[in-house]
């Protein structure tokens, strides 16, 4: 069956622009979860969704991050007023619950680059 | 803080040979481990898991062994293939929806 999807897969934006990135989950996962990866690091947890809910933004970096997700599917992570270190991979994942001890599968990411 | 780390970022490994990737967590609550694998310019993969009432769970030509007694957990690879050749990440999960990961070994296989 179809996996996680991210689109764009590469975005290019200048620093102080907007940036859209969406997240289209495996069907009837109800838990969405945003990460980001920098160059050679490990995956920095950003946000979970359980449904359309959002009940752990604490690892958004700043509050020109945010997300929502709609009609318990896509999800969109957006970002106000780019800056260079937001440079990195978005990665997103669905699980088919948010409890702990389920997998999560990734998406390919959409690799951002901030100039 | 707590975290969950791996001891080497990399690995070289000849192929046919076993490997083993280690790695370490401090999270004594964490109850449910998983490996990815993470080619270049791909999402992780799921590997294979492990819940914290197991110390052995075996899948196809992966093992994963779980000491909880110094909170080690390794991988490994029997018989090591070119396409084995990704990054390799452990990450555990305290029974919330929060998976936390270490930074990685990159494992390559020598032909």
């Amino acid at each position: 069956g179809a996996g996680v999807s991210q689109s764009p897969s590469n975005k290019v934006t200048e620093k102080g622009k907007d940036v859209e990135l969406r997240c289209d989950p495996i069907s009837g996962h109800t838990a969405l979860y945003w990460y980001r990866q920098s160059l050679g690091q490990g995956l920095e947890f950003l946000i979970y969704f359980q449904g359309n809910s959002a009940p752990d933004k604490s690892g958004l970096p700043s509050d020109r991050f945010s997300a929502e997700r709609t009609g318990g599917s896509v999800s969109t992570l957006t970002i106000q007023r780019t800056q260079q270190e937001d440079s990195a991979v978005y990665l997103c994942a669905s699980s088919f619950q948010g409890a702990g001890g389920y997998e999560q599968y990734f998406g390919p990411g959409t690799r951002l680059t901030v100039t | 803080g707590e975290s969950v780390g791996l001891h080497l970022p990399t690995l070289s490994v000849q192929e046919g040979d076993n490997s083993i990737i280690n790695c370490a967590y401090s999270n004594s609550a964490s109850d449910y481990f998983i490996w990815y694998k993470q080619e270049s310019g791909k999402g992780p993969q799921f590997i294979i898991d492990i819940r914290s009432n197991m110390d052995k769970r075996q899948g196809q030509r992966v093992t994963v062994l779980l000491n909880k007694t110094v909170k080690h957990l390794s991988l490994q690879i029997a018989a090591t293939q070119p396409g084995d050749s990704a990054v390799y990440f452990c990450a555990e999960n305290d029974n919330d929806y929060k998976l936390s990961f270490g930074a990685g070994t990159t494992v390559t296989v020598r032909a």
